[in-house]
């Protein structure tokens, strides 16, 4: 199974301030990597699919890079709403797994 | 709009089975991957299998093969996890999902096992 290591696991940032976490894949798995947020009780959210592209709907604030085994959620000005856990998901292949999540505190 | 609607709430006992389900509507129900995922309350997200209702291919992550099904009904746009003998460690919120990059998600089951 690809094994997706997200880092930090905790970040505490203060509102406006640019938030940048990652998720490592143990195999290559090109761009087939996508990213969701989720608020306590609520069902997950698109925010970024496909390494790169923002899903519809999606604040700007939010972007993803990376390829290979190396990829990036950065939140560019963070908002008091954006207090979630975000994880990140291959799609590359089966079993599909998730990363173990990044929970952002604002400050 | 796409939505997928879940059914509601279930207890059950320990070796009992159990049948959730998954209304999807506002697409082509046979034409993309729907997918189920696990949450233990307070814990992260887990991968449980996904199926094409356009020919039924199923494919499941290992660690919970031959524990769970997952079928659908095209004439409902319906998917459906079920389990034969359910135990106290598949206590959990249940979702679906709609599309590879899951952009669609159900509201959830929370199962509860006890």
């Amino acid at each position: 199974d690809i094994v997706l290591t997200q880092s930090p696991d905790f970040l505490s940032v203060s509102p406006k301030e640019r938030v940048t976490m990652t998720c490592r894949a143990s195999q290559d798995i090109g761009t087939l990597v996508h990213w969701y947020q989720q608020k306590p009780s609520q069902s997950p959210k698109l925010l970024i699919m496909y390494a790169s592209q923002s899903f519809s709907g999606v604040p700007s604030r939010f972007s993803g890079s990376g390829s290979g085994t190396e990829f990036t959620l950065t939140i560019s000005g963070l908002e008091p709403e954006d207090a979630a856990t975000y994880f990140c998901h291959q799609s590359g292949t089966t079993p599909w797994t998730f990363g173990q999540g990044t929970k952002v505190e604002i400050k | 709009e796409v939505q997928l609607v879940q059914s509601g709430a279930e207890v059950r006992k320990p070796g009992e089975s159990l049948k959730i389900s998954c209304k999807a509507s506002g697409y082509n129900f046979l034409d993309y991957w729907i997918a189920w995922v696990r949450q233990v309350p307070g814990k992260g997200l887990e991968w449980m299998g996904i199926i094409y209702p356009g020919n039924s291919n199923t494919r499941y992550n290992p660690s919970f093969q031959g524990r769970v099904t997952i079928t659908v009904d095209t004439s409902l746009a319906t998917a459906y996890l079920q389990w034969a003998g359910l135990r106290a460690s598949d206590t959990a919120k249940y979702y679906c999902g709609y599309k590879e990059a899951i952009e669609v998600w159900g509201q959830g089951t929370m199962v509860t096992v006890s």
